[in-house]
């Protein structure tokens, strides 16, 4: 199948810092990837829709402004958690898509001090 | 928004037993899918069911469809401790958009 990876696999930044967290699509190209969040015992939240090209599209709730995503390539997108607050500590998991199936990151933990 | 609701949300139990998680919706799905994810890891593909009754079965895990497309279940017939993980299941909408569920996390004691 797919391979989809994320760097950093964690991060520990301090509060007010940004952080940027990378998805690669290692052996296709993806126009559209998903940034979920997942926090601990919880289920995957979808944050935003990235789209090649184009503007991100934000699920109701996400702040756009905090979470910055850049989908530069046709095999990376970036998502960049700016003025980050512990309460942003949390597991970050992207997906591509692949003829019609998402194939899944392995995460990114963020913690924020 | 379409919601998924799993249950339970939390099974443990000792190996060689067997589980039923299902998962439930009020909307119909165009498909709906189970993923296996452990910890520090992102969710793995399992299964996708399309078919209303569709039943499919790898190994000892069983899963089926329900008839409306708007349920789904999970069975593990005599479990392993190498089952342990927590279990999503996720539904496509009509507009390609996937949903997951709660999630079920299991524990199997050897």
């Amino acid at each position: 199948g797919a391979v989809v990876s994320q760097h950093p696999s964690w991060v520990i930044c301090k509060s007010g810092t940004s952080v940027k967290i990378e998805c690669r699509s290692l052996d296709f190209q993806a126009t559209t990837m998903f940034w979920y969040r997942q926090f601990p015992k919880q289920s995957l939240m979808l944050m935003a829709t990235s789209n090649e090209g184009s503007k991100a599209t934000y699920e109701q709730g996400v702040e756009k402004d905090k979470f910055l995503i850049n989908h530069a390539s046709l095999t990376l997108s970036t998502l960049t958690v700016t003025s980050a607050h512990p309460e942003d500590s949390s597991f970050y998991i992207c997906s591509a898509i692949q003829v019609n199936e998402q194939f899944f990151g392995p995460g990114t933990r963020l913690t924020v001090l | 928004t379409q919601l998924l609701e799993q249950s339970p949300q939390f099974l443990s139990i000792q190996e060689g037993e067997n589980l039923t998680v299902y998962c439930n919706s009020s909307s119909v799905f165009s498909s709906l899918q189970w993923y296996r994810q452990e910890p520090g890891e992102g969710p793995v593909l399992l299964v996708t069911v399309v078919t209303g009754g569709e039943v499919k079965k790898l190994k000892r895990l069983t899963f089926q469809f329900g008839d409306a497309r708007k349920d789904s279940s999970l069975h593990i017939t005599a479990a392993q401790p190498g089952d342990t993980g927590l279990y999503l299941c996720a539904g496509y909408n009509a507009g390609n958009m996937l949903t997951f569920g709660g999630g079920t996390r299991l524990m199997v004691k050897p």
